[in-house]
This record gives structure tokens, sequence and C-alpha cells, in this order.
């Protein structure tokens, strides 16, 4: 079983839809949890952070972690065609090394 | 701030041959990393480095060398390349202690890198 388990989609929903991503994990141990956005043929970039449980809102996006049931979640609103790519989530069990363990991604197109 | 650069971007290699991905940054990351990317399979790290002069192995190290000399540097060095070798190969940095206000890992745009 891997540690971190995604839906690879993929995923194609109109434009103005709300777009809902997600990821389980395995590992009780995770506390930062991340979702990267990776445009065709580029590297991932940032878009959300948190740290256990909650919600974040940052514009059009908000993330969501529930650690009793080991499920996070990224709900973009109002989705655009810019934000046709492919979302990854990660995560960590702290603040300090190297260990960031990454789902397979989420494919994504908003059509116009 | 150019931030993560890989160069080459695109290679094609035959069985056998060997080649060296070079990575950059610019941001005096203290971490650095090569993953590789295939479809279904996602990020997986090749390997990894704390600082200058100091290499680990990540998940999928067998094949693939590594050299820090110097803090802004990490090379990923192929000896032999292989078919199972395909793939696009990332290179990112991070600072040593998450620091929610600069983000995690900055990613490189890739390199390709096709072995016939």
């Amino acid at each position: 079983q891997k540690e971190v388990e995604q839906d690879p989609g993929p995923l194609s929903v109109p434009e103005g839809a709300i777009v809902s991503l997600n990821c389980t994990y395995s590992n009780s141990a995770f506390q930062y949890f991340m979702w990267y956005r990776q445009y065709s043929r580029k590297g991932p970039e940032l878009l959300m952070y948190t740290y256990s449980s909650g919600n974040k809102e940052d514009g059009r996006f908000t993330a969501q972690v529930d650690k009793s049931s080991k499920y996070i979640s990224l709900f973009i609103r109002d989705s655009q065609p810019s934000d046709s790519a492919t979302y990854l989530c990660a995560m960590r069990m702290d603040n300090t090394g190297n260990q960031f363990y990454f789902g397979t991604g989420t494919s994504l197109t908003v059509i116009p | 701030n150019a931030g993560v650069t890989q160069t080459p971007k695109f290679r094609v290699l035959k069985t056998g041959q060997s080649m060296t991905l070079l990575c950059a940054q610019d941001m005096n990351h203290e971490y650095m990393y090569w993953y590789r990317q295939d479809p279904g399979m996602g990020l997986r790290l090749i390997h990894y480095s704390v600082g200058e002069g100091t290499t680990a192995k990540g998940e999928v190290p067998d094949g693939y060398n590594v050299s820090r000399l110097k803090k802004q540097n990490f090379l990923l060095g192929l000896e032999s390349a292989a078919p199972s070798q395909t793939s696009v190969y990332f290179c990112a940095s991070s600072y040593r202690l998450y620091n929610p206000n600069t983000g995690e890992l900055f990613f490189g745009e890739g390199s390709r890198l096709t072995v016939l």
C-alpha cells in the first residue's frame, strides 16, 4: 500500500464548476499537508499548505485536512480554464528533514 | 531570481551512454533533491542532499549517482543509461526548516530524458 493515495482522474469540468480533489494517507504521523499544481511540461509549484487538521482558504482555493479520517481535500470554486493542470498532494511528518510524500496527481481540465 | 534551473531540458541517449544533469539554485537553500516523474508513479525521490558535500539515497537510487560540491549546484549522473531510466527528472530545493512564508519545495522545470 502506498503511503499516499490519489485518484489520477482525469477530471473534466465546465468553467465555473466547483472542483473537489482528494487524497488519503496511511501514516498518522503526517502533520504538514500541501497541494502542488503542475502545468503541462512544467515543474510543480506550491499552491496551498495546511498544518494539522482544519481548513485553509486562499481566494478560490480551500484546503481541508481531516486527520481522524486520514483524508485531505482541495476545493476550487468558480473553476477557470487556467486551473487546468495536474494537482499533486504532498505531506510530511515534521518541519525538518527531507521526506516529502507525494500522491500520483490528479489531472484536471476546465472546459470553457 | 532564476529559482531552480535545470540543464539540459531535453536529451536522447542510447543504452549504455552516460550523462550528467545539472541543477542550480540561487535561493541559498540547504536542501536539494532529484526526483523522477513517471506516468502513474508520481514523483519518486532518487537522491537528496542536506548540504554542501553531503548526499544520500532516496527511494529509487539504483543506476544514478550525485554530487554536491557547491551549495548551489546538485548534479545527477547516469553512468550507463538504460531504457528504464526514460523519464522526466525534476530537481528541487528547500530550506532546512519549513517556512510557510517562503513555501516548501521549489522545483525546476524538468529535464526530459529518453534512453533508446
